[in-house]
């Protein structure tokens, strides 16, 4: 049970290219986040999936899309990337429980530099 | 806008003390509100969840506050021990999971 897996863990990019971030989780959650983490700004929201085949604006969406591939995936792209956009990106999962919920379960991580 | 505001500065403790960890929140009106650590290179892990229908929760020497009239939940840590050190974080949820920017927690021997 390897829970949520993010791809790849570590990525440089020179401004101008794109890249997708890849995440993939095997509990069976309906619900699918995509975090970015920056010092002392804590986990900022970028993207978010209440469940499969929809997706919803976060705190800080612009310069990124997502596709919520199916129940189990949910990946992040950058078209452009640009230095402002250097980062460690989170993924994670939860059931989606209207008003009652369920603890978040987050990946690694994945340590983007754009130079 | 919806805010969420944790102690920026680092709390600093001795070891066997309680830490008190402070989440406050504005124009927002959450289900539950959810607590998390977070180490050094790692993604965070959930400790505690509470409703807000409820006024306090503990596991073993972890407590939970949430007072939805103050806007506020208070996060304790009883007899404290080094291993605990570690950034903390508080989330809202309300459809989305949105968190605080964590307070990050030393416990000294």
């Amino acid at each position: 049970n390897a829970g949520v897996t993010q791809t790849p863990k570590f990525q440089v990019l020179k401004t101008g290219q794109s890249m997708t971030l890849q995440c993939a989780q095997d509990m069976n959650h309906n619900s699918m986040y995509w975090y970015r983490q920056d010092p002392g700004m804590g986990l900022r929201l970028i993207y978010y999936s209440a469940s499969e085949g929809t997706t919803d604006k976060g705190e800080v969406p612009n310069g990124y899309n997502v596709s919520r591939l199916n129940k189990r995936e949910f990946s992040l792209r950058l078209e452009s990337a640009a230095p402002s956009q250097t980062s460690v990106y989170f993924c994670a999962s939860s059931e989606y429980g209207g008003r009652g919920g369920t603890e978040a379960f987050f990946g690694q991580g994945t340590r983007l530099t754009v130079v | 806008s919806q805010k969420i505001e944790q102690n920026s500065e680092a709390l600093n403790i001795q070891e066997g003390k309680t830490a008190t960890l402070t989440c406050n929140y504005t124009n927002y009106s959450p289900a539950y509100l959810q607590w998390y650590r977070q180490d050094p290179g790692r993604g965070p892990v959930f400790l505690l969840l509470i409703r807000e229908n409820e006024k306090e929760k503990r596991k073993e020497r972890l407590k939970v506050t949430f007072d939805t009239t103050l806007k506020q939940s208070l996060f304790h840590i009883t007899a404290s021990q080094p291993a605990d050190s570690a950034t903390y974080l508080c989330a809202l949820r309300r459809g989305k999971l949105i968190f605080g920017q964590g307070t990050e927690l030393s416990v000294k021997p």
